[in-house]
């Protein structure tokens, strides 16, 4: 089967660096995604890692280790606008669908 | 350019009648996969279609139904309605399959927010 594993909740402070990580296990990996989702509204994607390593987007990069079953999401210069529930999700290499963790809802303070 | 649109975006129903949502995916996406998204939860796979096709169903009970149309609009119908039917249901299209290929992202739609009473 498929799990995904995530803390449920983070807080954090404006302007720092936050680490969301997640765990997976999964048969047949065929990527890994960070969604976004503020409250009431729909994920919208953030990052998609497949390889080993990490990416680079902006103030958000995701890493990725297959061998560990492991990624991550870290944030820089947090702004309280990044105050939202942050979706890891994986895909099996032979469909197309997504399986979700629970989110992590992170709370950025002034 | 329009992102992926659904209707309706609020709904309220009673228990054992039935709904029918849609969803129009992005102009160019061939796939289109629904997802039911309980408070406080991840979003749960339901259906996918692809080129009118269903390619997957998650584990849902038959009360679950969906079709894709020519134009690749897609209609997600629960008959029966329970009280645990309450939930955010997810539009979500892609350009095309990813298996076995790398790179396709799912995009989501606004949602349809359903209550049953």
């Amino acid at each position: 089967g498929q799990n995904i594993d995530q803390p449920t909740e983070m807080t954090a402070t404006e302007g720092a660096i936050v680490q969301i990580n997640c765990t997976y296990q999964t048969s047949g990996f065929n990527g890994l995604f960070w969604y976004q989702q503020h409250a009431g509204e729909a994920p919208t994607f953030l990052s998609y890692n497949v390889l080993d390593g990490l990416e680079e987007k902006g103030r958000f990069s995701s890493f990725l280790s297959r061998s560990k079953g492991y990624s991550y999401l870290l944030l820089k210069e947090l702004q309280m606008k990044d105050s939202a529930s942050y979706l890891c999700a994986v895909r099996n290499y032979n469909t197309d669908k997504l399986i979700f963790g629970t989110g992590t809802r992170l709370q950025v303070f002034p | 350019d329009a992102g992926v649109t659904q209707s309706p975006t609020h709904l309220i129903k009673t228990r054992g009648q039935h709904v029918t949502l849609r969803c129009s995916p992005i102009s160019g996406h061939k796939s289109v996969s629904w997802y039911q998204q309980v408070l406080g939860q991840g979003p749960q796979f339901i259906f996918q279609y692809y080129e009118k096709e269903e390619r997957g169903r998650g584990n849902f009970p038959d009360r679950f139904s969906a079709r894709q149309f020519p134009n690749y609009s897609s209609e997600l119908n629960v008959n029966a309605l329970l009280l645990g039917d309450s939930a955010l249901y997810l539009c979500a299209s892609s350009l095309d399959l990813a298996s076995g290929r790398a790179g396709e992202t799912q995009y989501f739609g606004p949602g349809t927010r359903l209550l049953v009473l």
